[in-house]
């Protein structure tokens, strides 16, 4: 069963704006929550997290918010570059185990 | 390099053949997990070590598989008798139990192609 879940699997944006990522669960468990960036031919490669106890948490460009009673997050990439073109994954745990995935999104930044 | 690193990039086997992956992970973590990713998927869990203690399995290890973490260090994942389904991406990451934030720090992956 998928308990992470994402839905529009490709995003084109201009270079510039800002890219929205959608992932929701259903496990009401998880207690911490994950993006991942992929390259190709790469593994993935740590983003962002945030808590269960936060609704927002911000890095620089990327903004992860948090809708708990949703079960619902998405990370925001404001101002959009080139470099962000990858497959997005947005994962979750609880309790410091295994990661549960999403399917990913890819994402293209035109420049 | 102190990164996790994985062994082969690329493996092709025939069916029914043996083959083994070497994971090395981050020194200092003690956590170390196994996860394959198929084509237009996410990677799913397969199991996790910590320390040499083989603390999960997912029920996508099946008896052909076989996982080890002898010393605490390094890990091994055999697959026994290859299918063509078993053909996917196999990620290895490793964490340190304990950390306020769970992120877990990924290899490069061995691409195993069974033909």
């Amino acid at each position: 069963d998928q308990q992470v879940k994402q839905n529009s699997p490709s995003l084109s944006v201009q270079e510039g704006r800002i890219s929205i990522l959608n992932c929701d669960y259903t496990n009401s468990m998880f207690d911490y929550f994950l993006w991942y960036k992929k390259y190709p031919a790469e593994g993935p490669t740590f983003l962002i997290s945030i808590s269960s106890i936060k609704d927002k948490n911000e890095d620089g460009r990327f903004t992860v918010f948090l809708n708990k009673s949703a079960k619902h997050l998405s990370l925001h990439i404001v101002p959009s570059q080139p470099g962000d073109s990858a497959v997005y994954f947005c994962a979750a745990t609880y309790g410091n185990n295994r990661l549960a995935f999403g399917k990913g999104n890819q994402v293209v930044v035109i420049p | 390099d102190t990164g996790v690193s994985q062994d082969p990039r690329h493996k092709i086997t025939k069916r029914g053949q043996n083959v083994t992956f070497r994971c090395d992970p981050i020194s200092e973590h003690n956590r170390l997990y196994w996860y394959r990713q198929t084509l237009g998927q996410g990677p799913e869990f397969l199991t996790y070590f910590q320390n040499e203690a083989q603390l999960e399995k997912s029920r996508l290890l099946s008896d052909r598989f076989s996982a080890e973490r002898p010393k605490g260090s390094f890990s091994t994942l055999e697959i026994q008798r290859t299918e063509q389904g078993d053909s996917a991406m196999y990620l290895c990451a490793s964490s340190l139990r304990g950390t306020v934030s769970t992120e877990a720090f990924f290899g490069q992956g061995t691409r195993l192609t069974v033909v």
